[in-house]
């Protein structure tokens, strides 16, 4: 079993859709989780970071933790045709922890 | 600015030999990694270095070498003994405070 599930997709919603990403883990240590958004042929940026359980917003972005359930998600309202990207969940045990453990990324378009 | 330079953006290499893939950091952070990318199979870490004159396997070091000769320098090699070298490579930074990478823009090889 991977440390961490994230389904692949592709994802097509309409322009200004919400839109709900997941992952799932296994390892209950994990502490601190991101969220990177990927543009073709570029390198992935860091989209938004939670720690532990709750919620965390940011303009038309919400990053959420369930800590019992081991599942994260990121909600994007009013989506646009420049959200067209790959989302990576990524998540550590702590600050100083080496390796961040990636998802495999959800490919996301949005349709104007 | 700051941030991590990865070059060149597209790299061929012929079967049999060895190439390097530059990468170069002026964020001053200490750790430093590279990732492999694959359709599907998310990152897959290769090699990270948490100082200078050291570094440690990652999970797919084989055929890949690496150097840390300087904090803000962390060349790949990809060797002629890795048998499936065409992909996606990305170089990351991350301080010891923070959780969180930055990453290059990746390089793309392409065994021709």
């Amino acid at each position: 079993q991977k440390e961490v599930e994230q389904d692949p997709g592709p994802l097509s919603v309409p322009e200004g859709a919400i839109v709900s990403l997941n992952c799932t883990y296994s390892n209950s240590a994990f502490q601190y989780f991101m969220w990177y958004r990927q543009y073709s042929r570029k390198g992935p940026e860091l989209l938004m970071y939670t720690y532990s359980s709750g919620n965390k917003e940011d303009g038309r972005f919400t990053a959420q933790v369930d800590k019992s359930s081991k599942y994260i998600s990121l909600f994007i309202r009013d989506s646009q045709p420049s959200d067209s990207a790959t989302y990576l969940c990524a998540m550590t045990l702590r600050t100083g922890a080496n390796n961040l453990f990636f998802g495999t990324g959800t490919r996301l378009t949005v349709i104007p | 600015d700051g941030g991590i330079t990865q070059s060149p953006k597209y790299l061929f290499r012929k079967e049999g030999q060895n190439v390097t893939l530059s990468c170069e950091q002026n964020l001053n952070h200490d750790a430093m990694y590279w990732y492999r990318q694959d359709p599907g199979q998310g990152l897959r870490l290769i090699y990270y270095s948490q100082i200078v004159n050291d570094f440690q396997k990652g999970d797919i070091a084989e055929g890949y070498s690496v150097s840390r000769e300087k904090k803000e320098s962390f060349p790949l090699t990809v060797t002629s003994a890795q048998k499936n070298p065409t992909a996606f490579y990305l170089c990351a930074s991350k301080d010891r405070a923070n959780y969180g990478y930055t990453f290059g823009s990746g390089t793309r090889l392409t065994v021709v």
